[in-house]
């Protein structure tokens, strides 16, 4: 079964950091551009960031670029997206999701994982 | 890197057609075939319906189509059925390598 599984969401206090995890499995993880979207409670979707299949290339939001790192590592069939300096406005659940053919078609999504950023 | 403008709601009977609409600038719809659509049930993650403007990913009925003219996308349903009820929302690749989304619009099937 094609699925993606995220992780490592929670409580944190504004200025913290997190590691969200996405783990792929079903397909050939490393064959796919990856991508994280968010939605904050009761809004509508944000793309946050994305990665090509080598990790070689990274596009970021600029609400988020200097802030939020995104990574993968293909030997794991791993999505990662590393949040340091996290503010309110991060408060969110948080989607990984799998590029279709790199061309934002997003097929593949996880269930998500929440974030709440609150002290 | 501004939202792409939907309504925030339409509605129709079932059986009958409705579109929603999604505008952007040459930045983005206007300036790259790009567009896919979204369909998103309360608590559920979204589930692509339309890619590249008109395409359709497998197992989506061909009740779902897309289209595009200048700066602005639409995704038509036609015979509307209850399970149809849901938001939307399109999606752009824009400059710069990002993508951005619309806001979303709410599907009432009366």
């Amino acid at each position: 079964e094609v699925q993606l599984v995220e992780s490592g969401g929670g409580l944190v206090q504004p200025g913290g950091s997190l590691r969200l995890s996405c783990a792929a499995s079903g397909f050939t993880f490393s064959s796919h551009w990856m991508t994280w979207v968010r939605q904050a409670p009761g809004e509508g979707l944000e793309w946050v960031a994305n990665i090509n299949q080598d990790g070689s290339k990274k596009n970021y939001v600029d609400s988020v670029k200097g802030r939020f790192t995104i990574s993968r590592d293909n030997a794991k069939n791993s999505l990662y997206l590393q949040m340091n300096s996290l503010g309110v406005e991060d408060t969110a659940l948080y989607y990984c999701a799998r590029d279709l053919a790199g061309v934002g078609a997003l097929d593949i999504w996880g269930q998500g994982t929440m974030v709440t950023v609150s002290s | 890197q501004s939202a792409l403008t939907q309504p925030a709601s339409v509605s129709g009977s079932p059986g009958q057609s409705i579109t929603i609409s999604c505008t952007g600038t040459s930045s983005d719809i206007g300036g790259y075939n790009y567009v896919s659509w979204y369909q998103q049930h309360p608590g559920k993650a979204p589930k692509l319906m339309i890619y590249e403007v008109t395409n359709r990913p497998s197992g989506v009925s061909n009740r779902f189509s897309g289209s595009k003219s200048g700066n602005t996308a639409s995704l038509s349903i036609s015979g509307l059925q209850a399970e149809d009820e849901a938001d939307y929302y399109c999606t752009s690749y824009a400059s710069s390598n990002i993508w951005v989304f619309g806001g979303g619009t709410y599907l009432t099937v009366l």
